[in-house]
């Protein structure tokens, strides 16, 4: 099994539709991020967490919320979807003692 | 904020041609690591970096961290089809947050 898996693979929506994208780990990290990958760009931060109650912005986080349920569960909210937000989304974990992270497989995000 | 240039953006070679890119910074990064991505896939850790000076290797890869801590390069040794896909660095600095460089796209001909 994946040690970091996110959920849907792919998602199209229109736009002003709430989008929720939800990732899981079975690595016992307790660090967690969420990215953004556009064509050229390599990869934005959004938002990060390090610890259930710790919640902190990145790069890019306008239009963006998220929520860590639990250690294992951090989900990234697009409350009302734009065009803009095409793009694939990663989650990504870390350890607290290395810097080290490490990627689910991606959410491929489209809104018409 | 922390800028990081990776070059070149794209490169063709052909089955058994060694590959070098790196990655350059404006300030001083503490970690720098090495990703891989396969098509649809999320990035793949290669090689990680602590110390400034450190040589690396993982199996035909071979990574460096810059002396002056503002550097760092990937080497792959006699290339494989299966090398295909896009290589990013990423440094950690002071923010403690990892900036990713654009990538390096890599095409492996038979």
């Amino acid at each position: 099994d994946a040690d970091v898996t996110q959920t849907p693979r792919n998602r199209i929506t229109k736009t002003g539709k709430r989008i929720m994208l939800e990732c899981s780990q079975t690595k016992g990290h307790d660090r967690m991020y969420w990215y953004r990958q556009d064509p050229g760009l390599g990869l934005r931060l959004i938002y990060y967490s390090f610890d259930v109650k710790d919640i902190n912005k990145g790069e890019i986080s306008d239009g963006y919320s998220v929520s860590r349920q639990a250690q294992a569960k951090f989900s990234l909210s697009l409350e009302s979807a734009i065009p803009n937000q095409t793009a694939l989304y990663f989650c990504a974990t870390s350890p607290a003692s290395t810097d080290t992270q490490y990627f689910g497989p991606g959410t491929r995000l489209t809104v018409l | 904020g922390q800028q990081l240039n990776q070059s070149p953006q794209s490169m063709f070679i052909q089955e058994g041609e060694d590959v070098s890119m790196n990655c350059t910074s404006s300030s001083i990064f503490n970690t720098w690591l090495w990703y891989k991505q396969d098509p649809g896939e999320g990035p793949v850790l290669l090689i990680a970096l602590y110390k400034a000076g450190e040589l690396t290797s993982n199996g035909r890869l071979t990574a460096q961290f810059g002396i002056t801590r503002k550097d760092s390069f990937l080497n792959i040794s006699a290339s494989i089809p299966s090398d295909v896909g896009i290589y990013f660095c990423a440094g950690l600095g002071i923010t403690d947050k990892l900036i990713f460089g654009t990538g390096t796209r890599l095409q492996v001909f038979p």
